[in-house]
């Protein structure tokens, strides 16, 4: 059983074309996140949900959509793919504890998902 | 801002031996750091994690360590093993709010026989 799973695990696309990648997780968590790892291995936070709703919204191009219809599944559309955009994209999930007033404990283990890696052409 | 580093991009072994992985952390506030490992195509894995009210936390065959004083930490494998070859990570998460956590460059441990 995967607890992380995204698709496509490989994608090579021409410039300017328009795609997607779709993750899912049955892990019953409430947070869900895209990263963004270049080719010397630096992880990025791109976008974070809870329950649907967008909490992180890193400065990233909005070119770059993210999707939760519903808590288990966070999408990721990129519009006008650049040469730049070539990345390996990791979708992850965690269970967090809200405090309220928009405060969580933090229990740092994310789950990610195996990656899915772009290629613009 | 924050920022986390570390101090060698690469480090090799014997199997065996023991590893050492350092990271070096400038938030003097931040009170909470986690490891993760990085298998060649696979996502990162969650290693162990340490509060800021410790100076160590043991996990099997993992200890990592850490200095307040000189907001560094590190990762020490024991008997370093062949499936322990991965791109080490430690983050920090900032404090308070949801997970947002700040990933390090990278160390990659390459284990030899």
């Amino acid at each position: 059983d995967t607890a992380v799973s995204q698709t496509p695990k490989y994608l090579v696309t021409q410039m300017g074309n328009d795609k997607s990648i779709k993750c899912e997780q049955n892990l019953g968590h409430d947070t869900m996140y895209w990263y963004k790892q270049d080719s010397k291995k630096f992880l990025k936070i791109m976008f974070s949900y809870n329950n649907k709703e967008l909490i992180i919204n890193e400065t990233v191009p909005n070119r770059f959509s993210p999707k939760s219809p519903d808590k288990a599944h966070l999408n990721l559309h990129i519009n006008s793919l650049e040469l730049g955009d070539s990345a390996v994209y990791f979708c992850a999930s965690s269970q967090d504890f809200p405090l309220g007033s928009g405060r969580a404990i933090i229990t740092g283990e994310l789950f990610f998902g195996e990656g899915s890696r772009l290629t613009v052409l | 801002g924050e920022s986390v580093g570390l101090h060698l991009p690469t480090l090799s072994v014997q199997e065996g031996d023991n590893s050492i992985i350092n990271c070096a952390y400038s938030n003097s506030a931040s009170d909470y750091f986690i490891w993760y490992k990085q298998e060649s195509g696979k996502g990162p894995q969650f290693i162990i994690d340490i509060r800021s009210n410790m100076d160590k936390r043991q996990g099997q065959r993992v200890t990592v360590l850490l200095n307040k004083t000189v907001k560094h930490l590190s990762l020490q494998i024991a008997a370093t093993q062949p499936g322990d070859s991965a791109v080490y990570f430690c983050a920090d998460p900032p404090t308070g709010g949801y997970n947002k956590l700040i990933f390090g460059a990278g160390t990659r441990l390459a284990v030899h026989p």
